[in-house]
């Protein structure tokens, strides 16, 4: 089961956002976050729990491994107001946290 | 590459749900790739109900593996999903999307656009 906090999130443009996503088992580093904007798919944004995929900003950035991740967003912009949400593939199911929503403060 | 859903937009409970997804940009006879759906509940997160391989093999969701067949068809680079017995559970966003395995990374790198499928009377 994979959770994610804080459910919500506000931060004003420019500033750090720090999003926690936490796995009930080891996942390793098989660990994905996607960011969905309203109306929109989900795109990918990090692998690997820490491997950026080809086209996203450098001011995305995961870390960490076993159970606890953290997505950064090092200065936030008014493009990445969405939802984010982490998605284990250690085991199948794949599985995804509830998501957190992060707003412009 | 692309992907973009299509079906009916609303199902009759009890009735089973079918949408197909028409890649363009890459082959869905490609062995380089996984064919999968995901849904999403109107306001909710998101569900991964499974996918299927240029082979035919598949790999379902537990949770949905007595209602779900996945199919594929290579000569209209297509792939598609059957949901039957559906409920109003089952009213959500339907996604199809590409899942790619790279030394042991598991992406969904391209996704389509999304399809509202409404179980109702």
């Amino acid at each position: 089961v994979m959770t994610q906090s804080p459910a919500t999130l506000a931060v004003s443009p420019g500033e750090r956002a720090t999003l926690s996503c936490r796995a009930s088992e080891s996942v390793s580093s098989k660990l994905a976050w996607y960011q969905q904007k309203p109306g929109q798919a989900p795109r990918l944004l990090i692998y690997d729990a820490s491997t950026g995929e080809t086209g996203v900003p450098a001011r995305f950035s995961g870390s960490g491994s076993g159970t606890e991740f953290t997505l950064t967003i090092s200065s936030l912009q008014s493009e990445d107001c969405a939802v984010y949400y982490c998605q284990q593939y250690k085991n199948w199911p794949l599985t995804f946290g509830p998501g957190t929503k992060v707003d412009i403060k | 590459v692309q992907l973009q859903e299509s079906g009916p937009g609303l199902v009759k409970p009890s009735e089973t749900l079918s949408l197909t997804c028409t890649v363009s940009g890459a082959s869905v006879g490609s062995g380089s790739y996984f064919w999968s759906w995901v849904r999403q509940p109107p306001g909710k997160g998101l569900e991964w109900i499974g996918h299927i391989y240029y082979s035919g093999r598949t790999n379902y969701n537990p949770s949905l593996k007595s209602r779900v067949t996945m199919s594929i068809d290579s000569s209209k680079n297509q792939f598609s999903l059957s949901l039957s017995s559906v409920t109003a559970a089952d009213s959500a966003v339907y996604y199809c999307a590409r899942l790619v395995t790279i030394f042991q990374a598991v992406k969904l790198d391209y996704w389509g656009q999304g399809t509202l499928v409404t179980v109702s009377p």
